[in-house]
């Protein structure tokens, strides 16, 4: 069974960093080409992508947000991690991980995601 | 950067047919996304490649994708289809970003 699990603080403080963790299972992140999204989506309102790690380690950003971001991957873990820094109270929003089988080019898998409040 | 339009909301009674628009610059020559979100959940694939369903996903869903807009069609709808439903594409500028229209809430009267 195929499953990705969000993990990161539930708040965090204006101009803070926040790190978040994406930790797979069921297939590997260095089988190729198999990439994993992180979108994230406010309150009330759409999704929004942000960040793409191919098989190859490749990366793709947002361009209004490239600045603060950084994916990456450790393989051995099985996990891919977001940073996005600077954060503030309009980066509320609930954050979450999808699968992208290259083969597919769609989110095919979900994580559950996980909130993250932005307050001081 | 490219952008989807989708209408805010589309409303439909039971066992009738829902039609979900997408907009975008030549969106026929992409390969459009669907995906379902249902209050406090995940989205859910629903229709990739302009038209393909997923194991799971009823027959009762299907897409379309021509000129400037692509459709998602819900035919027979029923009361488990209300939720929120998005297209997704991929980029052509340098980083090939992701893009999601900005979703249709499907309301089942």
């Amino acid at each position: 069974q195929v499953t990705l699990k969000e993990s990161g603080p539930v708040l965090v403080k204006p101009t803070e960093t926040l790190t978040l963790t994406c930790t797979v299972s069921g297939f590997s992140l260095s089988k190729a080409r198999m990439g994993v999204s992180w979108i994230r989506q406010p309150p009330g309102k759409a999704l929004e992508w942000l960040a793409h790690i191919f098989s190859n380690d490749e990366k793709s950003y947002s361009t209004s947000l490239k600045s603060r971001l950084t994916i990456s991957k450790d393989t051995s873990k099985s996990q891919v991690v977001l940073t996005m820094t600077n954060m503030d109270f309009v980066d509320t929003a609930t954050y979450y991980c999808a699968r992208v089988p290259e083969w597919l080019d769609a989110f095919d898998i979900w994580g559950q995601g996980t909130m993250v409040t932005v307050s001081s | 950067s490219y952008v989807l339009t989708q209408s805010p909301s589309v409303s439909v009674a039971p066992g009738k047919t829902a039609r979900i628009t997408c907009g975008g610059n030549n969106i026929g020559s992409k390969s459009v996304h669907w995906y379902q979100q249902k209050p406090g959940q995940a989205p859910v694939l629903v229709i990739f490649y302009d038209s393909d369903r997923p194991s799971g996903i009823p027959e009762r869903f299907s897409g379309s994708n021509s000129g400037s807009t692509a459709t998602l069609t819900i035919t027979r709808v029923e009361a488990g289809d209300e939720a929120d439903y998005y297209c997704q594409v991929w980029g052509t500028s340098g980083d090939r970003p992701g893009v999601f229209g900005g979703g249709t809430k499907l309301t089942v009267l």
